[in-house]
């Protein structure tokens, strides 16, 4: 079974600061995804970012970056520019290939964009 | 064009009643899966619908059951309830292959 570790309950960054959220997991798959999810108050649960085990390029999108490390299976996402509607609860994420919608989580870090 | 949507929005039971959530998928999604989170907590996969058929299944007792209608909307009925079933009930939804899950609003399910 995959499990994932996300160690840091609350992080707290200024508004135009950076901010990296730490996850770890362990598997022992050699295929699989890894996500980022954001939670804000709504509730409502929103993809930030995706990187594919295969791929060796970290992944990135706009503010977002992820540094991935397979062999140490590590994968913390980089804030940039920290916005105050970047405040949520963040979820790190894993897929095995194979089971298409299983997606494991992690128990979250809560991030507090101040001004 | 609407994204996932789930009703209702928060139900209160009592221990033993039985409850039925509702989902409706994105527009051109077949698949829909549905997650438990508990307060504090990352959300749990309970199962996964695809062509009217239970899929996967996570680690939940037979007490959680679900459909999938041939417009591929979904329930997920609770039955038996307990305390320690209090949690937001969420929705995914996705079409083949590994494409993104859309997950929707959430049911926020309160048992006393």
């Amino acid at each position: 079974a995959q499990t994932v570790t996300q160690s840091q309950p609350e992080m707290s960054v200024q508004e135009a600061e950076t901010v990296t959220l730490s996850c770890t997991y362990d598997t022992s798959e050699n295929n699989y995804y890894l996500f980022w999810y954001k939670q804000p108050p709504s509730r409502q649960m929103i993809l930030v970012i995706r990187q594919e085990a295969y791929k060796q390029q970290n992944a990135t999108e706009n503010r977002f970056s992820v540094n991935f490390q397979k062999a140490a299976k590590s994968f913390s996402l980089k804030i940039s520019d920290s916005q105050l509607g970047d405040t949520a609860m963040y979820f790190c994420a894993f897929l095995r290939l194979g089971t298409a919608s299983k997606l494991t989580f992690g128990t979250g870090t809560r991030l507090q964009v101040t001004l | 064009d609407a994204g996932v949507t789930q009703s209702p929005t928060h139900l209160i039971k009592t221990r033993g009643q039985q409850v039925t959530l509702r989902c409706s998928p994105k527009s051109g999604h077949d698949t829909v899966s549905w997650y438990q989170q508990a307060l504090g907590q990352g959300p749990q996969f309970i199962f996964q619908y695809y062509e009217e058929e239970e899929r996967q299944r996570g680690n939940f007792p037979d007490r959680f059951s679900g459909h999938q209608f041939p417009n591929y909307s979904s329930e997920l009925n609770v039955n038996a309830l307990l305390l320690g079933d209090s949690a937001l009930y969420l929705c995914a939804s996705r079409t083949g292959g590994y494409n993104e899950q859309f997950f929707g609003p959430g049911t926020r399910l309160t048992v006393l």
